[in-house]
């Protein structure tokens, strides 16, 4: 079975720094694209960041570009998102996803909460 | 404010059709494959499907899918109380380079 299961997330303070992490399973790792996608409280899908399968090629949103840190082992099916000067607004649900042709599968989600 | 609007909401009754629609432009939906999403109460999203083809195992063909210019369609038929749930459009974005996803559409099967 396809899966792929996260963990890490949890409550911090605005300016703090958090690490996801999101192992894989079920499928040959090293030769797909993984992505972060977000979801605030009540809101819609936002994509957070995107890597290729050998880390050559990495995208982020603007609204976490400098700040966050997308990255992968493939020696360890996993992926990673290192979140630094987090702020109120970064307060989501954050999913990890497979590509290619459409995010599949996804993640159950890991809620991170930044507040005071 | 998303690259791609959805209608907020739609709602039909059981064992009818529905329809939501995702508008774009030509540096997303116009350029791009479409794929679509259900997100269930609760829980994370599910693939329904890109440009109606690589249907993942287990997605009836009641879900179907269209596409025109910068414009995408995602129909329901059928419509069952267990559709209730939100649904999105997503596509890459050429100029942004980004994936960029609609607001979101919340089905109700009255």
């Amino acid at each position: 079975e396809v899966q792929l299961v996260q963990s890490g997330g949890g409550l911090v303070k605005p300016g703090g720094s958090l690490r996801l992490s999101c192992e894989a399973s079920g499928f040959t790792f090293n030769i797909y694209s993984l992505n972060w996608v977000r979801q605030a409280p009540g809101k819609g899908l936002e994509w957070v960041s995107s890597i290729s399968h050998d880390s050559r090629y990495i995208y982020y949103a603007d609204s976490v570009k400098g700040r966050f840190t997308i990255s992968r082992d493939n020696a360890k099916n996993s992926l990673y998102l290192q979140m630094n000067s987090l702020r109120a607004e970064d307060t989501a649900v954050y999913y990890c996803a497979k590509d290619p042709y459409g995010f599949d599968p996804w993640g159950q989600g890991t809620l991170v909460t930044v507040s005071s | 404010q998303s690259v791609l609007t959805q209608p907020p909401s739609v709602s039909a009754a059981p064992g009818q059709k529905v329809t939501i629609s995702c508008s774009g432009s030509s540096s997303n939906i116009g350029n791009n494959y479409v794929c679509w999403y259900q997100q269930l109460p609760g829980t994370a999203p599910k693939l329904l499907f890109c440009d109606n083809t690589k249907r993942p195992s287990g997605i009836p063909d009641r879900f179907s899918g269209s596409k025109s210019g910068t414009s995408a369609t995602l129909g329901i038929s059928g419509l069952q109380t267990g559709d209730e749930a939100d649904y999105y459009c997503g596509t890459w974005d050429s100029s942004l380079s980004a994936w960029v996803f609609g607001g979101g559409t919340k089905l109700t099967v009255l």
